[in-house]
């Protein structure tokens, strides 16, 4: 299974841009990198996915270099609105191992006005 | 937009006490998840259902089970209640069989009280 740690806080100011990396170190050849966002008393929430290079939506980018041993998520021009926890997560999204995705305890990130 | 929805958003039972947790997706997805939340721990996993009548164990099953008759349903069931299992529960769905890009769709949640 693959690991991931992640900082447990990041604190940043509007309009920053905030990268958040995560390190996954013993990651499969089938495994994809995904993010989520969490606000308190909701469920997370698909933010980005990646398997390698660059992806890019309309919200986030994520970086993964070549070895894929580490991944950053990248928030351009932050809000206040983006105070909540991210986790990272690695796995195959197969049928077959679906339940071995694990989700950490995540990055929980503060924006100060 | 997939729609998850928790029966209850907060709920108080007694040690003891039979407690269903229920959830319904509206997407057709075929994997459906029930996990829990804790200060400092995260989400870890209950029960995962991949199809109708299927089940696997997650990372901390015990004391609980699960139940999926239909496609779109899937509860948590926990048998004999107890304090300890006082946390924020959350159900998910995305879809299965070898799909490359499945992101799961989670509810908003059940609080959950022991009392």
């Amino acid at each position: 299974l693959a690991k991931t740690t992640q900082p447990i806080s990041m604190d940043s100011y509007e309009g920053q841009e905030v990268n958040i990396t995560c390190s996954h170190n013993n990651i499969a050849t089938n495994d994809y990198i995904t993010w989520y966002q969490q606000f308190p008393s909701q469920g997370p929430r698909f933010i980005i996915q990646g398997y390698k290079t660059k992806v890019t939506n309309e919200v986030a980018s994520l970086f993964i270099p070549a070895d894929r041993k580490s991944s950053t998520l990248s928030l351009p021009r932050v809000s206040l609105s983006d105070t909540a926890v991210y986790y990272c997560l690695v796995g195959d999204p197969g049928y077959s191992s679906a339940s071995k995705i694990i989700f950490g305890s995540g990055t929980r990130l503060s924006i100060r006005p | 937009d997939v729609k998850v929805t928790q029966s209850s958003r907060y709920l108080v039972k007694r040690t003891g006490e039979k407690v269903f947790l229920e959830c319904v997706q509206d997407m057709d997805h075929e994997n459906m998840f029930w996990y829990r939340q804790d200060p400092g721990l995260g989400l870890r996993l209950i029960y995962f259902s991949y199809d109708v009548k299927m089940k696997e164990k997650g990372d901390i099953p015990e004391g609980y089970s699960v139940s999926r008759e239909k496609k779109e349903r899937f509860s948590l069931i926990l048998e004999s209640a107890s304090t300890n299992q006082t946390s924020m529960y959350l159900c998910a769905s995305s879809l299965g069989r070898d799909r490359a890009y499945q992101p799961q769709h989670f509810g908003d949640g059940t609080r959950l009280s022991i009392l």
